[in-house]
This record gives C-alpha cells, sequence and structure tokens, in this order.
C-alpha cells in the first residue's frame, strides 16, 4: 500500500530564513507523482509544486523548490526567503494511477 | 480556471439522518474524489469516481456511499449519520491521465452531527 509520511507536525521558522519540510513516501511502483499543497487558515487548499518519479530535475516554482531524492524516497518542500503569508498547513501527497494519497501535514508558522 | 464548488460550507445533522453532500465541477475533468480532514489525520481519501458511474473504495469508505449519475457532479452520503463523521469534507477533481494533474478543491463542508 502506498504511503507519506510528514513527521513535522509544527515548525517556526524566522521570516526571510529558508524552511525545508519533510516528505517521504513508500510505493514498489516505478511511476508516480508527487505534490505540495497549502492550506492556509481560510481552508483552502493550493497547489504548490509537482515533481514526476521521472523527472531528472528538481521541481521549481518561485520561492518553492522540491528536493526529490529517489533512492531516499524523500520528496522535501523548501521554501526561500519565508515571508508571513507562508504561515499554513502543508500537505505532501502522492499520486498512484488515479488515485492521490496525502500525509498528516506540516503546521508551518513564520515569525516576525 | 476551475471551478469545483461544494453546496454546503457548514452543516449541523442529527444521528441517523441521511445527509447528502454535493460537489459540482465546472472543467470536464474525469476524476472526482472525496476526502475528510481531521486535526493530526491529514486528508483520508473515502471514494473516488473516474467516470460517470464509475466509484471505487478509498481508504475509509465505511459509512459512506457516493453517487456520479453526471460527469460534474459528484455526491456523498452517509447513509446514517454518527458523531464519528463530524469533519471536514474537501471535494476534487482533476484530469485524467498519465501526465501531471494537480487535484482543484472545493472550499470544504464542516459536517457536524449531533
Amino acid at each position: 500500500a502506498q504511503k507519506i509520511t510528514q513527521t513535522q507536525p509544527g515548525m517556526f521558522v524566522q521570516e526571510k530564513e529558508a524552511v525545508t519540510l519533510d516528505c517521504t513516501y513508500d510505493t514498489s511502483d516505478p511511476s508516480y507523482g508527487l505534490f505540495w499543497y497549502k492550506q492556509p487558515s481560510s481552508g483552502e487548499m493550493i497547489f504548490l509544486i509537482y515533481q514526476g518519479s521521472y523527472d531528472q530535475q528538481n521541481a521549481t516554482e518561485g520561492r518553492y523548490s522540491l528536493n526529490f531524492q529517489k533512492a531516499r524516497k524523500s520528496a522535501n518542500l523548501v521554501i526561500s526567503a519565508s515571508q508571513l503569508g507562508d504561515s499554513a498547513m502543508y500537505f505532501c501527497a502522492m499520486r498512484l494511477n488515479e488515485k492521490l494519497t496525502f500525509g498528516t501535514g506540516t503546521r508551518l508558522t513564520i515569525i516576525p | 480556471d476551475v471551478k469545483v464548488t461544494q453546496s454546503s460550507r457548514y452543516l449541523v445533522k442529527r444521528t441517523g439522518e441521511k445527509v447528502f453532500l454535493e460537489c459540482v465541477q465546472d472543467m470536464d475533468h474525469e476524476n472526482m474524489f472525496w476526502y475528510r480532514q481531521d486535526p493530526g489525520l491529514g486528508l483520508r481519501l473515502i471514494y473516488f469516481s473516474y467516470d460517470v458511474k464509475m466509484k471505487e473504495k478509498g481508504d475509509i469508505p465505511e459509512g459512506y456511499s457516493v453517487s456520479r449519475e453526471k460527469k460534474e457532479r459528484f455526491s456523498l452520503i452517509l447513509e446514517s449519520a454518527s458523531t464519528n463523521q463530524t469533519s471536514m469534507y474537501l471535494c476534487a477533481s482533476s484530469l485524467a491521465g498519465a501526465f501531471p494533474s494537480p487535484l482543484h478543491f472545493g472550499n470544504g463542508t464542516r459536517l457536524t452531527v449531533t
């Protein structure tokens, strides 16, 4: 069965610092996709970044990058130069076939 | 922009009632999903559908059923609501296929069963 693990329930980071949110996954299928979503206090789910299992390069989207280490089965999200608006829940998810499975999330708080 | 609309933002129901949660998407997506979100547990998949009248159980289908009579609409049904079904319910849709296609979520329905 596929599994996604986020081991950091909460993190506090000083504004303007970089932050890494951890995510590990477990699957024996060679074809899968990895996603990160942000959920602010308003409750909406915002898609941030995607990495395919066959992608050679780490995905980047603005201040977001995905540190993809396939052999270690990890897909950590890196946010550079954190801002107060980055305070939110962050979820890692894995897509296998058409099904998306989520981790338990990390609550990130940016301190001014 | 894809729009996924859930019919109610807040819902309060009594134990034993039959509850319908409705979800409509406007982008002709093949896949639709129902998740529930609980603190510390993340999002857990209840059911998903990859075509009209097709459905597959997710990780926690017990106590729920679904209906997809039209491509744009996916309903979650609680046959006899119980207090342990008090939760935030999120509907989502996505394009089918092997290419990357993120889920697009509705704003959620917070259901309280008393």
